[in-house]
């Protein structure tokens, strides 16, 4: 099956500083990638949609100027965190489309991030 | 999206099947039904997909009323390796990105 890594796993980091999180499509490519966030005890949320060549499109609600997404290459999609605090402590989940058409393509989910901001 | 509606959690017996229910009455007639799961502190898995036929493949079953409006997860013979959240999604027409409800806890027993 299709395999879509993040890096890193796992990541620490102290409020107000920035961190990256990558999604890769291992043995796919992908045009378009999204970025889920889930917190404790939660269902996944999408936050954006990271298109190649183009802006990403964020849903309501999310700051696009804290979570800034490039989608770099066509098995590369990064969302980076801005001036992270607390409530940003999260787990994010990417994921790629990939298979039939763009109405019955099954998405693969990367293994996800999880943030602590102290 | 069509709003789906699952149980919160359900038990079964390792070696026995695994009967997941999900209500879809709002489903629209090319809006596809989806299952995923999540193993704790994990990203989703895909399992199954379909549209108005049953489905089989290596890991579950999709059984789709006739009308639609509710359809039927089945694992064959669940194991431990199974314990996880399932979601239940219909597919939005022209819409890729996936809305996850709740889903189901499903605990397998030993």
């Amino acid at each position: 099956g299709a395999v879509v890594s993040q890096h890193p796993s796992w990541v620490i980091c102290k409020s107000g500083t920035s961190v990256k999180i990558e999604c890769r499509s291992l043995d796919f490519q992908a045009t378009t990638m999204f970025w889920y966030r889930q917190f404790p005890k939660q269902s996944l949320m999408l936050m954006a949609t990271s298109n190649e060549g183009s802006k990403a499109t964020y849903e309501q609600g999310v700051e696009k100027d804290k979570f800034l997404i490039n989608h770099a290459s066509l098995t590369l999609s990064t969302l980076t965190v801005t001036s992270a605090h607390p409530e940003d402590s999260s787990f994010y989940i990417c994921s790629a489309p990939l298979g039939g058409t763009t109405r019955t393509d099954t998405q693969y989910f990367g293994p996800g991030t999880r943030l602590t901001v102290l | 999206d069509a709003k789906t509606t699952q149980p919160p959690s359900m038990d079964c017996a390792e070696g026995r099947a695994a009967n997941l229910p999900c209500n879809h009455s709002t489903i629209s007639g090319n809006e596809y039904v989806y299952w995923y799961r999540q193993i704790h502190s994990q990203g989703p898995q895909y399992i199954i997909h379909g549209l108005k036929n049953n489905e089989t493949n290596e890991m579950a079953s999709l059984i789709i009323t006739e009308d639609r409006k509710s359809s039927t997860l089945i694992l064959p013979h669940a194991t431990l390796r199974d314990t996880a959240v399932y979601y239940c999604i219909v597919r939005a027409t022209g819409r890729r990105a996936l809305t996850f409800g709740s889903g189901t806890r499903l605990q397998v027993q030993p």
